[in-house]
């Protein structure tokens, strides 16, 4: 059974960038036919989709994020990475990873990371 | 980005049918047959109930169904139970992007 875990730094200081992983277990990131996801939601809030990278390498972001956003895989450690930078306190959010099949459904999320922009 | 517009809440009585609403554009829900719908209760990630516009997962009850008509694509859950009491949100393509429901809080009364 595939799982995926989020992993990283629970407080970031305004400007500074967010960094978090993406461990996949039970199955291996370079399966074809998905792409890999990054989904935040802030407190009280809904969903927001960031982005995802295709296991091609191809990656599609959010317009609005765009600028400031970077998704990569390792595929030597079966994980993928989200960096967004120049975070405010409107970043702050619980940031999930997910799998999505070919059809875009989001059909495997990690459990969610709180990520907290303060000084 | 546009997020799709679903009501804030609907409710229901045990056994009763309910159904919510998720209204997008030309650009998203109306060109692409790849609506989802996701359900989540508090504190924990979501769940996808539903996929291509109507295509249960395995393992999801034949109580959730989905449809869509032009711009607007809608989640039917019949025979309410104390367990469907939860957020619901829609998902739609968007060519290259993806555009989240604003949710929708299902109460069973």
């Amino acid at each position: 059974q595939l799982q995926l875990q989020e992993s990283g730094s629970g407080l970031v200081k305004p400007s500074q960038t967010l960094s978090l992983t993406c461990a996949v277990s039970g199955g291996s990131i370079s399966s074809g036919g998905y792409s890999w996801s990054w989904i935040r939601q802030p407190p009280g809030k809904g969903l927001e989709w960031i982005g995802y990278i295709y296991h091609s390498g191809s990656t599609y972001y959010n317009p609005s994020l765009k600028s400031r956003v970077t998704i990569s895989v390792d595929r030597s450690k079966n994980q993928f990475s989200l960096k967004l930078s120049s975070v405010t306190a409107a970043d702050t959010a619980v940031y999930y990873c997910a799998r999505s099949t070919i059809f875009n459904a989001f059909d495997i999320w990690g459990q969610g990371t709180m990520v907290t922009v303060s000084s | 980005q546009s997020a799709l517009t679903q009501p804030a809440s609907v409710s229901g009585s045990p056994g009763q049918s309910i159904t919510i609403s998720c209204t997008g554009t030309s650009s998203d829900v109306g060109s692409y047959n790849l609506v989802s719908w996701y359900q989540q209760h508090p504190g924990k990630a979501p769940k996808l109930m539903i996929y291509e516009v109507s295509k249960r997962p395995s393992g999801v009850s034949n109580r959730f169904s989905g449809s869509k008509s032009g711009n607007t694509a809608s989640l039917t859950i019949s025979g309410l139970q104390a367990e469907d009491e939860a957020d619901y949100y829609c998902c739609s393509y968007a060519g290259s992007s993806t555009h989240f429901g604003t949710g929708t809080k299902v109460t069973v009364l």
